[in-house]
């Protein structure tokens, strides 16, 4: 069935250290992949999302990176911050055959900034 | 606050109730998205609906759990006859669409069933 992995599942860097989250899908349909952050005791809220037809997109500090060849994507935070802390999930939107949109969520990782 | 609204926040249940969880989309969304997540865990689609229609209900358990998503009014993920298991944070997702729409995330319903 469909799938996504998401390594690392913690992560620990310095302030103004840059992190890098990687994510691997099973479903070659699939063309939308979004990213979530979620903080303690809230929904995951949406960060960046990235469409099929494109290798890269940026916004401020964040960036993210999609090989459709690899069936891989990757969230790049650049100048962490200690509000960056969070946990932070990679998405696939699964088509199959139904077509319906739901997204499959990697397992997430938790991300600490170290003041 | 024009987000999707989840209530309520946090519900406890004994073991053989009911549970009803209420999702408000986003103004404008029309399509409603209903997710679990256990502890450490992601999140796993339950079912998607459109006002007055089931879409796709491939992550839904068979028994149990049923949703609607009414003409007027919240969706509603109805857990009936609860057990231990049942214990997790669900969320509610909104967007505009399907194709590559967003979803917008509530904030979820901490369920715990003692």
């Amino acid at each position: 069935g469909e799938n996504v992995e998401q390594h690392p599942s913690t992560l620990s860097v310095q302030e103004g250290d840059s992190a890098v989250i990687k994510c691997t899908y099973s479903d070659s349909a699939s063309n939308y992949f979004p990213w979530y952050k979620q903080e303690l005791g809230k929904g995951p809220q949406l960060i960046i999302d990235i469409r099929s037809n494109v290798g890269e997109k940026k916004d401020q500090r964040i960036a993210v990176t999609l090989n459709k060849t690899a069936k891989h994507f990757s969230l790049h935070i650049t100048e962490t911050q200690p509000e960056d802390s969070a946990v932070y999930f990679c998405a696939a939107r699964g088509l199959g055959s139904s077509n319906t949109g739901k997204l499959i969520f990697g397992q997430g990782t938790t991300l600490q900034v170290k003041p | 606050n024009a987000g999707v609204m989840q209530n309520p926040r946090h519900l406890v249940r004994r073991r053989g109730q009911e549970a009803r969880l209420r999702c408000s989309p986003m103004k404008g969304h029309s399509h409603v998205y209903w997710y679990r997540q256990l502890p450490e865990e992601g999140l796993k689609f339950m079912v998607y609906l459109q006002k007055e229609n089931i879409i796709d209900e491939s992550g839904m358990p068979k028994e149990r759990f049923s949703a609607e998503f009414p003409k007027e009014g919240p969706s509603i993920l109805r857990i009936q006859q609860v057990v231990r298991g049942d214990s997790a944070a669900y969320f509610c997702a909104s967007s505009q669409g399907t194709g590559n729409q967003p979803q917008h995330f509530g904030d979820g319903t901490r369920l715990s069933i003692l």
